[in-house]
């Protein structure tokens, strides 16, 4: 079993519509929680990045921590055609010299 | 969010040579930086940790010798692959951090080796 599991996808939405991507893992030592997009070809980009339980909002980004359950999410309001990326979410233990352990990765289609 | 380079972002070799890839934190001093690999739709391999000052620490099964890393300043990390062969054809990606939680990726490298 992967420490850190992530659906594959494809996830088609149409535009507008709210995209949700979840991850869930073992390791209950992981203490920071972030998710990432990636374009084709691209290095990711640091969308969003949380160290507690609960909702952390950033314009149309939700971040969500359930560390009791070792399940995180990511909500995606108003999404638009340039949303459509993969989205790998990614977590660390601070023990560990800060190396992201990655879930597999979504890949998200928005389609107008 | 913080900004991090790497050159070139596209190179294509000959199978014998060597190639450099240069790492870098462009406005913050990046205590640890990481040098990975991806594979197309595969999510990104953690090769190496480097911090500043100090030898690279190699994850398993990742030949140290093949892919020497220098990380020679805060803001500057080079990933040399020796005696390239198309099989370390591939996308390499680099990212520089100086807290456990922001973790800031460059673009990226594609290598091709002819």
């Amino acid at each position: 079993q992967k420490e850190v599991e992530q659906d594959p996808g494809p996830l088609s939405v149409p535009e507008g519509a709210i995209v949700s991507l979840n991850c869930t893992y073992s390791n209950s030592a992981f203490q920071y929680f972030m998710w990432y997009r990636q374009y084709s070809r691209k290095g990711p980009e640091l969308l969003m990045y949380t160290y507690s339980s609960g909702n952390k909002e950033d314009g149309r980004f939700t971040a969500q921590v359930d560390k009791s359950s070792k399940y995180i999410s990511l909500f995606i309001r108003d999404s638009q055609p340039s949303d459509s990326a993969t989205y790998l979410c990614a977590m660390s233990d601070k023990a560990a010299g800060n190396k992201l352990t990655f879930g597999g990765g979504t890949r998200v289609l928005v389609k107008p | 969010g913080a900004v991090v380079s790497q050159h070139p972002s596209r190179v294509i070799c000959k199978s014998g040579t060597s190639v450099k890839i240069e790492c870098r934190s462009l406005d913050f001093q990046a205590t640890t930086m990481f040098w990975y690999r991806q594979f197309p739709k595969q999510s990104l391999m953690l090769m190496a940790t480097s911090n500043e000052g100090s030898k690279a620490t190699y994850e398993q099964g990742v030949e140290k010798d093949k892919f020497l890393i220098n990380h020679a300043s805060l803001t500057l990390s080079t990933l040399t692959v020796t005696s390239a062969h198309p099989e370390d054809s591939s996308f390499y990606i680099c990212s520089a951090t100086s807290t456990p939680y922001e973790q800031y990726f460059g673009p990226g490298t594609r290598l091709t080796v002819t």
